[in-house]
């Protein structure tokens, strides 16, 4: 089947602009992670969620990032008023979540969307 | 935290050597997992070692895992080109809804 897929890959946007990042997970993975990677830099966590709830919102940088969830598959991740600091790589990935059958914490990663605020 | 950091940052060996990657973290844990990521883009999942394990093998990767010490080594033997990359390690926390959290990598690159 499909693996976990994002969009846009690439994304230029003006400063102060409001972007919609999009994460298509695994059909039937319940949990669903948001990281942020900075050039040459290790992943950090923003947000997941478990079903359509975000039981951590913890590593939202500011009020400007939200995300959510709908029908437990599609996720959206939304910055409002971007800024040059949000210039990065955003990666999603999900896993089967509490309950699998199988090592339901193993990540399988989209391929991120690229984003660049002039 | 539970987060787990990575040893060395980076890493340049010759093609055909060892390379050895160390990760430690600081509560205990479910279990732990090493990836891949090449060219800044999605990461690919390698192993994944439960606490209960002390070591682990797929093909050319050897894990680790010291719970005594919390800490894990990724051993790659007779290394390639292609194994250049960044590596991740990522802890699981024992609590039903604790989350994955990465380390910062180490950055591997094998020389020819």
């Amino acid at each position: 089947g499909a693996g976990v897929s994002q969009s846009p890959s690439n994304k230029v946007t003006e400063k102060g602009k409001d972007v919609e990042l999009r994460c298509d997970p695994i059909s039937g993975h319940t949990a669903l992670y948001w990281y942020r990677q900075s050039l040459g830099q290790g992943l950090e966590f923003l947000i997941y969620f478990q079903g359509n709830s975000a039981p951590d919102k913890s590593g939202l940088p500011s009020d400007r990032f939200s995300a959510e969830r709908t029908g437990g598959s599609v996720s959206t991740l939304t910055i409002q008023r971007t800024q040059q600091e949000d210039s990065a790589v955003y990666l999603c990935a999900s896993s089967l979540g509490s309950g699998g059958p199988r090592p339901y914490n193993e990540q399988f990663f989209g391929p991120g969307t690229r984003l660049t605020v002039l | 935290s539970q987060q787990g950091e990575e040893d060395p940052q980076a890493l340049s060996i010759q093609e055909g050597e060892n390379a050895t990657m160390n990760c430690s973290y600081k509560t205990s844990i479910n279990n732990l997992q090493w990836y891949r990521q090449n060219s800044g883009r999605g990461l690919v999942h390698l192993i994944l070692i439960r606490s209960n394990e002390r070591e682990k093998h797929s093909g050319r990767l050897r894990v680790t895992l010291d719970t005594s010490k919390k800490s894990s080594s990724l051993l790659i033997t007779a290394s390639r080109a292609a194994d250049t990359a960044s590596y991740f390690c990522a802890t699981d926390g024992e609590n039903r809804d604790d989350k994955i959290i990465f380390g910062k990598g180490t950055r591997l690159h094998i020389l020819p």
